[in-house]
């Protein structure tokens, strides 16, 4: 059974960078079948998706926060990373990492509750 | 950017059919999926491709999309299908993945 799991720093200082580690495991990231991807929900709202990167490296990003991001991957440990930068109070959100097969996701990880405050 | 809108919330009493939209432009021209996120858990496909089922969703869940909207239809609803549900559509031309904002169903 596929399982994702995020981990990093719950709590991020305005103005840092956010790095968050999904660690994939019963499945390996190097297949290209799927992609995998970062989505992220501030309290209380919708689901705002991040971006995604293929086994070969491509990434694809939200426009929004492009400028900002950079999702990368380490196939020998089996992990996908997440860096966003300039964070301020509107980043504060649970951070999924998930599975993309194709057009849709179907494996996520339980999530982490990343705040930004001083 | 592409956009996808939900409403906000929909009742519906325990027993009876439940329909929830998801509209944008030229929804049918790409494939739909739904998720279901209760309180304090991450989201759960329940349907993709627009009218697939995951191996685990009861049947009573089912999904359509034409035109400029999608439907997410539960039949004969049940109390613990209590939960918010996003749909997401992934637009090919532009390689974006985008979700609506959300419905709650309440179940009453």
């Amino acid at each position: 059974q596929l399982q994702l799991q995020e981990s990093g720093p719950g709590l991020v200082k305005p103005s840092e960078t956010l790095s968050l580690t999904c660690t994939v495991s019963g499945g390996s990231i190097s297949s290209s079948s799927y992609y995998w991807g970062w989505i992220r929900q501030p309290p209380g709202k919708g689901l705002e998706w991040i971006g995604s990167i293929f086994y070969s490296g491509t990434t694809y990003y939200n426009p929004t926060l492009k400028s900002r991001v950079t999702i990368s991957a380490d196939t020998s440990k089996n992990q996908f990373s997440l860096k966003l930068r300039s964070v301020t109070a509107a980043d504060t959100a649970v951070y999924y990492c998930a599975r993309r097969s194709s057009n849709y996701f179907d494996y996520w990880g339980q999530g982490t509750l990343v705040t930004v405050s001083s | 950017s592409y956009e996808l809108t939900q409403p906000p919330s929909v009742s519906v009493s325990p027993g009876q059919t439940a329909s929830i939209t998801c509209s944008g432009e030229k929804l049918g021209t790409k494939y739909a999926s739904w998720y279901q996120q209760k309180p304090g858990h991450s989201p759960v496909l329940v349907i993709y491709q627009d009218s697939k089922r995951p191996s685990g969703i009861p049947e009573r869940f089912s999904g359509s999309n034409s035109g400029n909207t999608a439907t997410l239809t539960i039949s004969g609803t049940q109390a613990m299908d209590e939960a918010d549900y996003y749909c997401q559509a992934w637009d090919s031309s532009i390689a974006y993945v985008v979700f609506g904002g959300g419905t709650k169903l309440t179940v009453l």
